[in-house]
């Protein structure tokens, strides 16, 4: 089956430590998506990379960071520079290109950062 | 700015509609999304609407856009236990990029 997965499901970290999550799509689909999720509140968007090896920033892009090399894998760092970083993190896929009809993004389960 | 509200909480008995609303601000949104989110787990799509049309129907769900006052409503008929989740209504207003613009998220509760 397709679909988005994302590791680790929970993922602690020690201050001023870097950490990835990882997300992974089999769906073939060119947009991917990073948002932070907290309690009582809509997505945000962290960043967004539309095409392999080109990527933007999103509304909360400070504190972190993210590659593209590879049409299936979107990881996302949180740095140390990211001052409060316990959140629930989604990331979404979407065919692309956009303009041309509807691309519902589609999601993968999420993991759950925390500080230590 | 963009941005779409929706209330926090609602509560129904099992058996009754469920009616979600939210409000948007940018005129220009091209489709409009409802997701539910268990606990603990990702956004599922359940359901979206092109904003040329005023309602679309699924199943359980029927969804209605009113474009002159910019309001979305998701309602689930016949609401079952299963149904509690969080909804989002999210909003794509830049179709160059497929960026969305999520609501705060409604807890819908659902009393046997």
């Amino acid at each position: 089956d397709g679909g988005i997965t994302q590791s680790p499901k929970y993922l602690f970290r020690k201050e001023g430590q870097n950490v990835t999550l990882s997300c992974e799509q089999n769906l073939n689909h060119d947009a991917m998506y990073w948002y932070r999720q907290d309690p009582g509140q809509g997505l945000r968007l962290i960043y967004y990379s539309q095409i392999v090896n080109d990527f933007q920033k999103g509304d909360i892009a400070e504190g972190y960071s993210v590659s593209r090399e590879k049409k299936e894998s979107f990881p996302l760092t949180v740095t140390s520079a990211q001052k409060n970083p316990t959140a629930f993190y989604l990331c979404a896929s979407s065919i692309d290109p956009p303009g041309q009809g509807n691309q519902p993004q589609h999601f993968g389960d999420g993991t759950r950062l925390s500080i230590l | 700015g963009e941005d779409v509200e929706q209330s926090l909480f609602l509560s129904v008995r099992e058996g009754d509609s469920s009616v979600i609303n939210c409000t948007y601000t940018d005129s220009s949104s091209t489709y409009l999304y409802w997701y539910k989110q268990e606990p603990g787990a990702g956004l599922q799509l359940l359901t979206y609407i092109f904003s040329n049309m005023d309602m679309k129907q699924d199943q359980r769900l029927t969804v209605l856009l009113n474009k002159k006052d910019k309001h979305l409503s998701l309602r689930i008929a016949d609401t079952q236990t299963g149904d509690s989740a969080i909804y989002f209504c999210a909003e794509r207003f830049d179709s160059n990029t497929g960026k969305l613009i999520f609501g705060q998220g409604t807890t819908l509760q659902v009393k046997p």
